[in-house]
């Protein structure tokens, strides 16, 4: 089974608008990290939020925001008043602790390409 | 954030001559630095993890003796594409990590290469 999920390969969204991008996980471990990753056509992986497993509230970070449901295994992201920079891949990702509390692997899900019109 | 160079950021060799791609934390200390393989419309998949000071640890599917992978010091690793043919060709980004814990994983802007 897949461990992280996002079921958008596109998605458009008008310039100024909000969109959501989708993302579901899998995992049996109580600790883990959930990141989203931002990849313009440079191929630069940028760093955008991180959500913790034990946060209580959800992660922001300007006009990024992760709708996190535990319950669900969600962790959407959340891009408000659009710009056409966002256009891009982006990245869903989740580390768990790894054996004997070392790092686990950052698992990436397939991503979502954005595209943002004018 | 913490940044991560990466050199070079693309290189065209011919078949069966060796590529060495390095990886440097520019203000922290990395004790673990990761190599992803990324292929056109894909995502990134991990081609092995090294700690600095020990050999690295490699996924499955990927040739150590292909990929070499050292880990001098905190703040460089380096990854050796030996005799590289047109199916290497590929996105190569690393990525570094300070210790243990859950914490942002930064990620270098990746090497392009191409076999001829």
């Amino acid at each position: 089974a897949q461990k992280i999920t996002q079921t958008q390969p596109g998605m458009f969204v008008q310039e100024k608008e909000a969109v959501t991008l989708d993302c579901t996980y899998d995992t049996s471990d109580p600790s883990y990290g959930l990141f989203w990753y931002k990849q313009p056509s440079s191929g630069e992986m940028i760093f955008l939020i991180y959500q913790g497993s034990y946060d209580q509230q959800n992660a922001t970070e300007g006009r990024y925001s992760l709708n996190f449901q535990k319950a669900r295994k969600s962790a959407n992201l959340v891009i408000s008043a659009s710009q056409l920079g966002d256009s891009a891949m982006y990245f869903c990702a989740m580390r768990e602790r790894g054996y004997g509390g070392s790092q686990g692997n950052l698992i990436f899900g397939k991503g979502t390409k954005l595209s943002v019109k004018p | 954030g913490a940044v991560v160079s990466q050199h070079p950021s693309r290189v065209i060799c011919k078949s069966g001559t060796s590529v060495k791609i390095e990886c440097r934390s520019l203000d922290f200390q990395a004790t673990t630095m990761f190599w992803y393989r990324q292929f056109p419309k894909q995502s990134l998949m991990l081609m092995a993890t090294s700690n600095e000071g020990s050999k690295a640890t490699y996924e499955q599917g990927v040739e150590k003796d292909k990929f070499l992978i050292n880990h001098a010091s905190l703040t460089l690793s380096t990854l050796t594409v030996t005799s590289a043919h047109p199916e290497d060709s590929s996105f190569y980004i690393c990525s570094a990590i300070t210790s243990g814990g859950l914490e942002t994983q930064y990620f270098g802007p990746g090497t392009r290469l191409l076999v001829l």
